[in-house]
C-alpha cells in the first residue's frame, strides 16, 4: 500500500503568516486529498487535489485561504495562508491508489498559530 | 452520501471481542462499507471493506445483513492497543469518490 509522507511533522507559527505543507507518495496515485482534524474531533474533508488542473473544495474552504498544487502523481501541498489562532490543527494528507480501494494516510501536520 | 451512525464511545477489557454496529439506512446499491482505525498522533488506517455478508481479514471482521442498512465491525480477543477511534463509513469504492468521515466511535480497552 502507499506511503505518504508529511512535512512539516508540526510547526508553531505567527498569525498572519502562511504555511505551506508537503505531501510526497512513494508511488503514483489517482486521488490526493486534503482533511483537517481538530483535537478529538472527526476528519473534515478540506479539497481533493486534482493533478494538473485547480483543486475541487468542499463547502467552507477557498482556494485564497488554502490554496492547493499538485504537479504530478505523487506529490501535493496544502499552504494554509494569512493564519490565524482558529487554523490551529492538524492537516492530513490522504491518497488513494490505482483508482480503486481505500484511502492512506500520513500522520498529519500539527499546526498550532499563535 | 450516506450518513451513517456510530455510538459515541465504547469500553471493553483485553481479551473481550467488541462488536461496533454503525447504522446506515439511505445506503445506496453501489455504496461500500469501509472501516478505518486511528491512533492518537497517527491518520486514519484502512482496516476492512465491504458490500454485504461476512469478510474476514487478519485484523477483523465485517457482518453486513442482507438488507445492507447497518454493519458490525468485530475487534477479536481485544488488547490495550487496539484502544483507538473506528470510523464507519459508506460510499462508491471508485477512484473519484472523496471520503467524508463521520464522528467515529471512541474504544478504550482497559487492563
Amino acid at each position: 500500500s502507499a506511503v505518504i509522507s508529511q512535512k512539516p511533522s508540526r510547526d508553531i507559527c505567527q498569525r498572519g503568516t502562511s504555511l505551506t505543507i508537503q505531501c510526497q507518495v512513494d508511488s503514483q496515485v489517482t486521488m490526493m486529498f486534503w482533511y483537517r482534524q481538530q483535537p478529538g474531533q472527526s476528519l473534515t474533508l478540506i479539497a481533493t487535489a486534482n493533478q494538473g488542473s485547480e483543486a475541487t473544495y468542499e463547502s467552507g474552504f477557498v482556494i485564497d485561504k488554502f490554496p492547493i498544487s499538485r504537479p504530478n502523481l505523487t506529490f501535493s501541498t496544502l499552504t494554509v495562508s494569512n493564519m490565524s489562532p482558529e487554523d490551529s490543527s492538524i492537516y492530513l494528507c490522504s491518497a488513494r491508489e490505482g483508482g480503486v480501494g481505500p484511502l492512506h494516510f500520513g500522520n498529519g501536520t500539527r499546526l498550532t498559530v499563535t | 452520501l450516506a450518513k451513517t451512525t456510530q455510538p459515541i464511545s465504547m469500553d471493553s477489557y483485553e481479551g473481550q471481542e467488541v462488536n461496533i454496529t454503525c447504522s446506515h439506512n439511505n445506503i445506496a446499491t453501489n455504496d461500500y462499507i469501509t472501516w478505518y482505525q486511528q491512533f492518537p498522533s497517527q491518520g486514519p488506517r484502512f482496516i476492512i471493506q465491504g458490500y454485504k455478508t461476512k469478510v474476514t481479514n487478519e485484523v477483523a471482521s465485517l457482518f453486513i445483513p442482507a438488507d445492507r442498512k447497518s454493519s458490525t465491525l468485530s475487534l477479536p480477543r481485544v488488547s490495550l492497543s487496539d484502544t483507538a477511534v473506528y470510523y464507519c463509513l459508506v460510499g462508491l469504492n471508485t477512484g473519484g469518490f472523496k471520503t467524508i468521515f463521520g464522528a467515529g466511535t471512541r474504544l478504550f480497552v482497559k487492563a
